[in-house]
């Protein structure tokens, strides 16, 4: 069974850092690039970043382009976002989320239940 | 950016109503659309891909279409679990992006 499970959110104060996982089981997670999405409390979805199934390809939104950065593990099938200098525009629940196809512009078919990131003095 | 727009934001309906959904790009994206349903408190799921796809176990009830600028997403009878927040996102390139979200709400 397909699972993806985001941790590592939580309250933290403006300018800081945060680490968030995502750990992935039920399928070949070496094979498939991997997205974040994020969700502001009571708003839209927002596209954050998105890792090629090897690492090699990384895009960003321009809103997190040179403060965020995504990573994976393949031996752990795990994804990462690192979220430094962290700002109160950035409170949201992350959700990692799988490409629908190996192809990264394909929508995301799988997604975790997110994790809660408050940024707050 | 290829900009995301959504109409209308909210609707209300009646269960076995008909109900459609637009989604307008600022720029031709062939068929690279894919919409989702997120209930409250969910993560959103994928119901149809580059534009007109039924995802395995989306019901038959749900139908996408369209292709450059302008797409559809058209629920033939409202089902009681249908009432969600829609959203559709572009796939032709990145920065990937949304629209704002449609929610359908109980009349």
């Amino acid at each position: 069974q397909l699972q993806l499970v985001e941790s590592g959110g939580g309250v933290v104060q403006p300018g800081r850092s945060l680490r968030l996982s995502c750990a992935a089981s039920g399928f070949s997670f070496s094979s498939y690039p991997m997205h974040w999405v994020r969700q502001a409390p009571g708003k839209g979805l927002e596209w954050v970043a998105v890792i090629s199934y090897n690492g090699a390809d990384i895009y960003y939104a321009d809103s997190v382009k040179g403060r965020f950065a995504v990573s994976r593990d393949n031996s752990k099938n795990t994804l990462y976002l690192q979220l430094i200098s962290l700002s109160s525009e950035d409170t949201a629940l992350y959700y990692c989320a799988r490409a629908a196809d190996y192809d990264f512009l394909a929508g995301f078919d799988h997604w975790g239940q997110g994790t809660l990131v408050t940024v707050s003095s | 950016d290829i900009q995301m727009t959504q109409s209308p934001s909210s609707l209300s309906a009646s269960v076995g109503d008909r109900v459609t959904i637009t989604c307008r790009a600022s720029q031709s994206i062939s068929t690279f659309l894919n919409w989702y349903q997120q209930k409250p408190g969910k993560s959103p799921k994928l119901l149809i891909s580059t534009a007109s796809r039924l995802q395995s176990g989306v019901p038959s009830r749900f139908s996408g279409s369209g292709s450059g600028t302008d797409f559809n997403v058209t629920i033939t009878s409202l089902q009681p679990e249908d009432f969600a927040t829609y959203y559709c996102q572009q796939g032709y390139g990145v920065p990937l992006t949304f629209g704002g979200g449609t929610k359908v709400e109980i009349k």
